[in-house]
């Protein structure tokens, strides 16, 4: 049940493009698809962004979307806007029914 | 519209005891596995449990096994999480959260648990 590794932080300017990184392992991301991704505003819960590693619920931008290869899973933020500056977390399914968080992405709009 | 609310949090003294609730409404809760999940202060999330849609089955992170324990009362749509043996590392906003295809596709509001010595 270790965390899910993520960079601190990312950044980029309005309009341009931002890949948040997920390194896991064989016992998580990369033993099953069961990959989400977790948008949180300061003060408030997380809102479900990407399941099922690309798969995106119903309201939520197409400029967000999900991949993975091997152990890393990726969430790609494009067009960026001023409100997507958040905190970004994933998750992975890790066998027996649990599942493990990573540490966090802060994410600032230049 | 699906709605969780949760309530229960508070200050406890350390090695004390707590019970989280979690009221739902808007969809079929009898038919969703649900989790707890809690994020520490200026801190990240971390999955605490996971339940089975009926009940039967029980799941939690090694640090708050024997210590916590997470049910259901599907008649009254609701979840629970009693908390003993409390410690400072418990203290934390805890979220209740439905989950769907191995996701939490809807959260609470969170209720926060202060452990003080």
């Amino acid at each position: 049940q270790s965390a899910l590794t993520q960079p601190p932080s990312a950044s980029g300017s309005p309009g341009q493009s931002v890949t948040i990184s997920c390194t896991g392992s064989s016992s998580d991301i990369g033993g099953y698809d069961h990959v989400s991704w977790y948008q949180q505003h300061p003060g408030k819960a997380p809102k479900l962004m990407i399941y099922e590693v690309t798969k995106r619920p119903s309201g939520v931008p197409d400029r967000f979307s999900g991949s993975k290869s091997g152990n890393t899973a990726s969430l790609t933020v494009s067009g960026l806007q001023a409100e997507d500056e958040a905190d970004y977390y994933c998750s992975s399914y890790a066998g027996s029914n649990t599942w493990v968080f990573g540490g966090g992405t802060k994410l600032t709009v230049l | 519209e699906v709605q969780l609310v949760e309530s229960g949090g508070g200050l406890v003294q350390r090695e004390g005891s707590l019970r989280l609730s979690c009221a739902v409404s808007g969809f079929t809760f009898s038919s969703y596995w649900m989790t707890w999940v809690r994020q520490a202060p200026g801190k990240g999330l971390e999955w605490v449990a996971a339940i089975k849609a009926d009940g039967s089955e029980k799941y939690y992170v090694d640090s708050v096994k024997g210590r916590f324990t997470i049910s259901r009362d599907n008649a009254k749509n609701s979840l629970y999480l009693q908390m003993n043996s409390l410690r400072d590392e418990d203290t934390a906003v805890y979220y209740c959260a439905r989950l769907s295809y191995w996701a939490n596709d809807n959260w609470g509001q969170g209720t926060l648990v202060t452990v003080s010595s």
